[in-house]
């Protein structure tokens, strides 16, 4: 199995609430990645987790809040977002090696009202 | 043909053609390259990887070159089908020393394909 999942596939959300996005890997992987992705631009690193533990923060905005509460599962909660946080968010997971590839899951598509 | 559009490259080849994409990388001491498909809706799909001590590696129809002398990598895919049509991105990847294995990508700014058929 080497699938990521990610929920919501699509997120409408105002200026004011608080909704998270969820991803979830069964590969054992140690490794867990969160990207954002705008129309016709490559995804950028935002968030680096290993062994549950925040390793990279990419000077994310702090209405960007990750969360590691297992070893299979990544949370991005978002709250008071701007309409230019509007985009796809990829969830990635890799095993913690060198030489050791990402696997993306679909992505939540989310639109920032 | 290929041509620059406003932001994604684009590159149109006949069905059953061979397709050349290229991508120039930035950091020399990138330890390992990995080329992804993305299809429309969809993440990122790893095709083929490389490591810098290598110059040529094949896979199923596709073959990815690397240059290191002038930082240059190319994914040739042969018999293009239509189902080859995404985009398509280089990505180099290293591992920050101490790290514990977890890895930085830096995505390539991507090069569309269009299969006519």
């Amino acid at each position: 199995d080497t699938e990521v999942t990610q929920t919501p596939k699509h997120l409408v959300m105002g200026m004011t609430n608080k909704k998270s996005l969820k991803c979830e890997q069964h590969m054992g992987h140690r490794a867990m990645y969160w990207y954002k992705q705008k129309a016709k631009k490559p995804p950028e690193l935002m968030f680096v987790y290993s062994y549950e533990k925040l390793s990279i923060n990419e000077s994310v905005p702090s209405r960007f809040s990750p969360e590691c509460p297992n070893s299979s599962l990544l949370n991005l909660h978002l709250h008071a977002l701007q309409p230019e946080d509007s985009a796809l968010y990829l969830c990635a997971s890799s095993q913690l090696a060198e030489g050791e590839t990402q696997y993306f899951g679909p992505g939540t598509r989310l639109l920032v009202l | 043909g290929e041509s620059v559009g406003l932001h994604l490259p684009t590159l149109s080849v006949q069905e059953g053609d061979n397709s050349i994409i290229n991508c120039a990388y930035s950091n020399s001491a990138s330890d390992y390259f990995i080329w992804y498909k993305q299809e429309s809706g969809k993440g990122p799909q790893f095709i083929i990887d490389i490591r810098s001590n290598m110059d040529k590696r094949q896979g199923q129809r596709v073959t990815v070159l690397l240059n290191k002398t002038v930082k240059h990598l190319s994914l040739q895919i042969a018999a293009t089908q239509p189902g080859d049509s995404a985009v398509y991105f280089c990505a180099e990847i290293t591992s920050p020393p101490f790290s514990g294995g977890y890895q930085k990508v830096t995505f390539g700014t991507g090069t569309k394909l269009q299969v006519i058929p």
